[in-house]
């Protein structure tokens, strides 16, 4: 089982929709959830770090389900220049506190006049 | 603040043949990372530093050699390169490692072509 599952897509949306994005994690001592962007051949950009109790930025909402090891990315009235890939991804933790992160595979979306 | 650099963009290589990737960022940060990406596999740690004059292996350290004199470079070296090494390598860097610090700020990528 990798440790980092995302759903590769593509998700193709019209302008205007809203869309979920979904990722599970397999170690249950993850400490740290970021989702991150990344447009065609540039480099991946921090979208917005996961906080337990959920979070909102914008259009964009954040949550996280712990006993599930189960992180979600909400995109409300989508626009065009979100589409992009986003990548879910974990700190594992460990006491050495190395700021390793794991990286999914990315969820590619694609919005559409 | 130029952030995180790579050199160069692209490169073509040769079977057999050896270069460097140069990282270099202007923020002061301990931690840095060298990751390849690779169609349907994701982001893949190479080395990574946990400061000035250290370096160990990540998920797929065979066939690189990295090196960190300085706390703002971080070198990747291939000595002999073969087709697999064919991929975008991005380098990054972060502040800390533990909670609150880890967030990585990414390099523009360098595209390598090994024929």
């Amino acid at each position: 089982r990798k440790e980092v599952e995302q759903d590769p897509g593509p998700f193709n949306v019209p302008e205007g929709a809203t869309v979920a994005f979904n990722c599970t994690y397999s170690n249950s001592a993850s400490q740290s959830f970021f989702w991150y962007r990344q447009d065609c051949r540039k480099e991946p950009k921090l979208l917005m770090s996961v906080y337990s109790s959920g979070n909102e930025d914008g259009r964009f909402t954040a949550q996280l389900n712990r006993a599930s090891q189960y992180i979600s990315l909400l995109i409300r009235d989508s626009k065009l220049s979100d589409s992009a890939t986003y990548l879910c991804v974990v700190n594992m933790g460990t006491s050495s506190n190395t700021g390793k992160l794991i990286f999914g595979q990315g969820t590619t979306l694609q919005v559409k006049p | 603040n130029a952030g995180v650099t790579q050199t160069p963009k692209f490169r073509v290589l040769k079977t057999g043949q050896s270069m460097t990737l140069l990282c270099a960022q202007d923020m002061n940060h301990e931690y840095m990372y060298w990751y390849r990406q690779d169609p349907g596999m994701g982001l893949r740690l190479i080395h990574y530093s946990v400061g000035e004059g250290t370096t160990a292996k990540g998920e797929v350290p065979d066939g690189y050699n990295v090196s960190r004199l300085k706390k703002q470079n971080f070198l990747l070296g291939l000595e002999s390169a073969a087709p697999s090494q064919t991929s975008v390598y991005f380098c990054a860097s972060s502040y800390g490692g533990g909670a609150g610090e880890e967030t990585q700020y990414f390099g523009p990528g360098t595209r390598l072509l090994v024929l």
